[in-house]
C-alpha cells in the first residue's frame, strides 16, 4: 500500500534559518504529492502540491520538487520566520484511490525570535 | 463560502455513549472525508465518499459509521463510545480530480 516518511521532529530553528523537512513515499504509479500546514488550534491547509515528476511546487517562499527517481518531496524555506511555526505534514494521492491522502506523521516546526 | 464546517468544536462523551459529528460543505465537492488525528500522529481515513449514497472504508472504520444522503452533508456517527476513539476528527471535501481536499476546523472528542 502507499506510505509516507517524514522526518522526525521536533525541528526549532532561529529566525531567517534554512528549513528543510525531508518526505519520502512509496507508491504504485504516479500519484500527486503535497505539504499541509497546520497552525496551533486549526485545521489543515494545503501549502503547496506537485502532480507529476520534476514539478516544483511552491507558496509563501516555500518550495518542494516531486523527484521520482528518489521517491522524494523534500520541502524547503530559504529564511524561515516566527509565523511559520507549525505542524507540517506531507502527503500523497492518487485519483484511483477516490484522491484518498496518505499523511506522513507529521513536523513540528518552532521558529525562535 | 463557509467552506467546510464541523460541529461541534469540543465533546466530553463517557464510555458507551453515542454521538453524531457534523460536517457540511457549501462548495458543491463530490468528495467528502473523515480523518482522525491522533496526538503526535499524522491523519488517518477513517470512511471516506465520493458521492451522495456512496461511502467506503478507509483505513480505521472499525466503531464508526457514516452517512451521505445529499452532497452538503457527511456526518460520522460513533457507536458505544470508547477510549480509544479519544482523538481530533477532521472532515474534508475536494473535487473528483482535483486533488486538493478542504479541511474543516476539526472536533475535539474525549471519551472517559
Amino acid at each position: 500500500g502507499n506510505s509516507v516518511t517524514q522526518m522526525e521532529g521536533p525541528v526549532t530553528l532561529s529566525e531567517e534559518a534554512f528549513l528543510t523537512i525531508n518526505c519520502t513515499y512509496t507508491a504504485t504509479g504516479y500519484p500527486s504529492l503535497f505539504w499541509y500546514v497546520q497552525y496551533p488550534g486549526e485545521g489543515l491547509q494545503l501549502l503547496l502540491k506537485a502532480t507529476k515528476a520534476d514539478d516544483k511546487g511552491s507558496n509563501k517562499g516555500f518550495e518542494a520538487t516531486y523527484r521520482k527517481e528518489t521517491t522524494s518531496f523534500h520541502l524547503e524555506k530559504g529564511s524561515v520566520q516566527v509565523s511559520d511555526s507549525a505542524v507540517y505534514f506531507c502527503a500523497l494521492s492518487q485519483e484511483t484511490s477516490g484522491s484518498r491522502l496518505t499523511f506522513g506523521e507529521g513536523t513540528q516546526l518552532t521558529v525562535n525570535p | 463560502n463557509a467552506g467546510v464546517t464541523q460541529t461541534p468544536k469540543f465533546r466530553i462523551l463517557k464510555i458507551g455513549q453515542s454521538m453524531t459529528l457534523q460536517c457540511a460543505q457549501d462548495m458543491n465537492h463530490n468528495y467528502m472525508y473523515w480523518y482522525r488525528q491522533d496526538p503526535g500522529m499524522g491523519l488517518k481515513l477513517i470512511y471516506y465518499s465520493v458521492g451522495a449514497g456512496i461511502t467506503d472504508k478507509g483505513e480505521v472504520p472499525n466503531g464508526y459509521n457514516v452517512s451521505r444522503s445529499t452532497t452538503e452533508y457527511f456526518p460520522l456517527r460513533l457507536e458505544l463510545a470508547a477510549p480509544s476513539q479519544t482523538s481530533v476528527y477532521f472532515c474534508a471535501s475536494s473535487y473528483p480530480a482535483r486533488n486538493e481536499q478542504f479541511f474543516g476546523p476539526g472536533t475535539r472528542l474525549t471519551v472517559l
